[in-house]
Formats: C-alpha cells, structure tokens, sequence
C-alpha cells in the first residue's frame, strides 16, 4: 500500500516564486488536509477538505491555496513564495466514519525559501 | 479559541515509566489522539481517547478526562528508541472535523 504520497521531498524555491506540493492518498479517504511544522512547533493546519469539490480554510491560511478535484489528490499551492514559508509540508488523510480512525501522513516535503 | 498545552521536553532514564500530561481548551471536542514524531519523520498514531479513561495498549497508556480537559500518555519500560517528540492532538467538530495539534513534547530518553 502506498498510502499518502507528497512530491515533491525536497525543494529550494527564491522569493516570490511559485510551486505546488502534490499530496495524493489511494485509500479512499473523503477527508485530506494540509500542515506547516516549523521547527521545535507542532502541526498547524493549513487548509482541509471534506471530499472531492469542498475545501475549507484551517488556522494559517494565507498565501496558499488549495483544490480538491478528485478524492485521491488535493495540492497545494504556493503563489508568491516569502521566507516565512521555509517549513515543512505534511499531508495527511482519514477515513472518518470509522470510530477513532487517526489520520495517515505522508512523509513530508522540506521546503526552503531564499 | 483553541488550545492545547503540553511540556516542552522531558528527560526519563531507560527502563523507567514516564507520564506526559496534556490540557485543552477546545469547542466541539470529538476525540483526543497521541502521535509520535522521530525527528525528521512524519508523525505516527499512538493512541485514541473518546471516552474519559485510561486505554492501554503495550508500553503505552493513554488517559483521558473530558470534564478537566485533560489527558495524559504513560510510557513504561522506557527504551532509547522512544526518544522523540509526542504530539497531543484534540479532533473538534467545527462543520467539518480538524485536528488541532499541541506544539509537542520531546522526550529525551537516557542510559
């Protein structure tokens, strides 16, 4: 199973350019969300989404965007790169009709803006 | 607003247990979750609360008391390979279910 995949693992970007993190899950999972963890901090979120067609703001939205045409991928996208986003990029998803079902992570995607 | 609470780092000796606590301040709560993280890894479930109580499973227990808004994970037989950080994660019911992580506790583990 390969469960949630990001791409890209790493990249170095220049301020004001733009990029998007790809995220897609083969689970079937309706719910897939977006966090930044900067380091020593825990996960913030940054965008999420219900199912294909539904997206909703979490609690550091600004300069990103996201869509959610399929239930397996949901990207991310970065418009004006700033350093401020220097951070790493974890996606994750969740089955939520299961009781206690956490959700799966992929691996991460360290990003760095110069 | 939402708030989750938890020690910055903590220092165990191997074979000892170890508990770290966790306080939240949060509106539709709909389950409390423990992960581990490894440094330079994504984060990995441990253990899921709902109900006030401990759950055991293994070395790992996690209690939980939602009229406190509290909850704690006991780590026993402490070994060098549980040195990592521990997120404490409260899922909310806001319209739609989002997870709000503590900023983590990061546990030192020695010989």
């Amino acid at each position: 199973n390969a469960g949630v995949t990001q791409t890209p693992k790493f990249r170095i970007l220049k301020i004001g350019q733009s990029m998007t993190l790809q995220c897609t899950q083969d689970m079937n999972h309706n719910y897939m969300y977006w966090y930044r963890q900067d380091p020593g901090m825990g996960l913030k979120l940054i965008y999420y989404s219900v199912g294909a067609g539904i997206t909703d703001k979490g609690e550091v939205p600004n300069g990103y965007n996201v869509s959610r045409s399929t239930t397996e991928d949901f990207p991310l996208r970065l418009e004006l790169a700033a350093p401020s986003q220097t951070s790493v990029y974890f996606c994750a998803s969740m089955k939520l009709q299961v009781p206690g079902q956490p959700q799966h992570f992929g691996d991460g995607t360290r990003l760095s803006i110069l | 607003g939402q708030n989750i609470d938890q020690p910055t780092e903590m220092t165990a000796t191997e074979g000892a247990i170890v508990q770290i606590n966790c306080t939240y301040q949060t509106s539709g709560f709909n389950g409390l979750f423990w992960y581990q993280q490894h440094a330079g890894e994504a984060p990995t479930f441990l253990s899921y609360n709902v109900l006030d109580g401990l759950e055991e499973k293994g070395r790992f227990s996690s209690f939980l008391s939602r009229s406190k808004g509290y909850s704690y994970l006991l780590l026993k037989e402490l070994q060098m390979k549980d040195s990592a950080s521990y997120l404490c994660a409260v899922r909310v019911d806001t319209g739609g279910f989002k997870t709000i992580f503590g900023a983590g506790t990061r546990l030192f583990v020695k010989a």
